[in-house]
């Protein structure tokens, strides 16, 4: 069946450190994939997207490739702030199916 | 703009009892999905309404159901409540139907079945 699997938190780094949260997802035909964050007392908030194989989606810093090959979509930052401080989600979407299959999410703790 | 909009925030109810969940989507959005979120199970899609219409349903009982309204606010009903119903229940809404749309999310209702 189709499934998101991400790398189990927590992940706690340093301020300006270098952050890859690991994202690898298995689906029949042509998903397109995405980055989901929840802030402490908000809602969740699309972060990036990519829709096909090699799209690279970016905001706030934060980058992903759409990579088929390894079917993965790694979420990367190069010098994460206290700010960034939430769980990521990953998750995906079929063309024939249009809910999103989540991730288990992965907590990011950056401190000062 | 207002953004995603759920009542109530909290609620208690106790085994047995039904409940019913409110969501107002962002003006001009047609379509409104549901979301379970629960430690152990993360995330989990219940179901997806455009124009008054059911079009996806997830894997839940017959207990949980939904509808959507002319004006595409949105509500579900869970009825005969267990304890596996506590939960988060997140609502989205987005301007159009396609797998690749960006959903806006609300802040949630937090049922809680004692």
């Amino acid at each position: 069946g189709n499934s998101v699997t991400q790398m189990e938190g927590p992940v706690t780094l340093s301020e300006e450190a270098f952050l890859t949260i690991n994202c690898t997802y298995t689906a029949t035909g042509y998903p397109s994939l995405f980055w989901y964050v929840q802030y402490p007392g908000e809602g969740l908030q699309l972060l990036l997207k990519a829709t096909k194989a090699d799209d690279k989606g970016s905001n706030k810093g934060f980058e992903a490739t759409y990579r088929k090959e390894t079917t993965s979509f790694h979420l990367e930052k190069g010098s994460v702030q206290v700010s960034d401080s939430a769980v990521y989600f990953c998750a995906l979407s079929l063309d024939s199916n249009y809910q999103l299959i989540w991730g288990a999410g992965t907590k990011l703790i950056i401190k000062p | 703009k207002a953004g995603v909009t759920q009542t109530p925030r909290y609620l208690i109810k106790t085994r047995g009892q039904q409940v019913t969940l409110s969501c107002s989507p962002i003006s001009g959005h047609r379509s409104v999905s549901w979301y379970q979120q629960t430690p152990g199970q993360g995330l989990q899609f219940l179901f997806e309404y455009f124009s008054e219409t059911q079009r996806n349903k997830g894997n839940f009982p017959g207990r949980f159901s939904g509808r959507q309204f002319s004006n595409s606010r949105s509500e579900m009903n869970v009825s005969t409540l267990e304890l596996g119903d506590s939960a988060l229940y997140l609502c989205a809404s987005s301007l159009f139907r396609a797998p690749n749309e960006k959903l806006f999310f609300g802040s949630g209702t937090q049922l809680s079945v004692l």
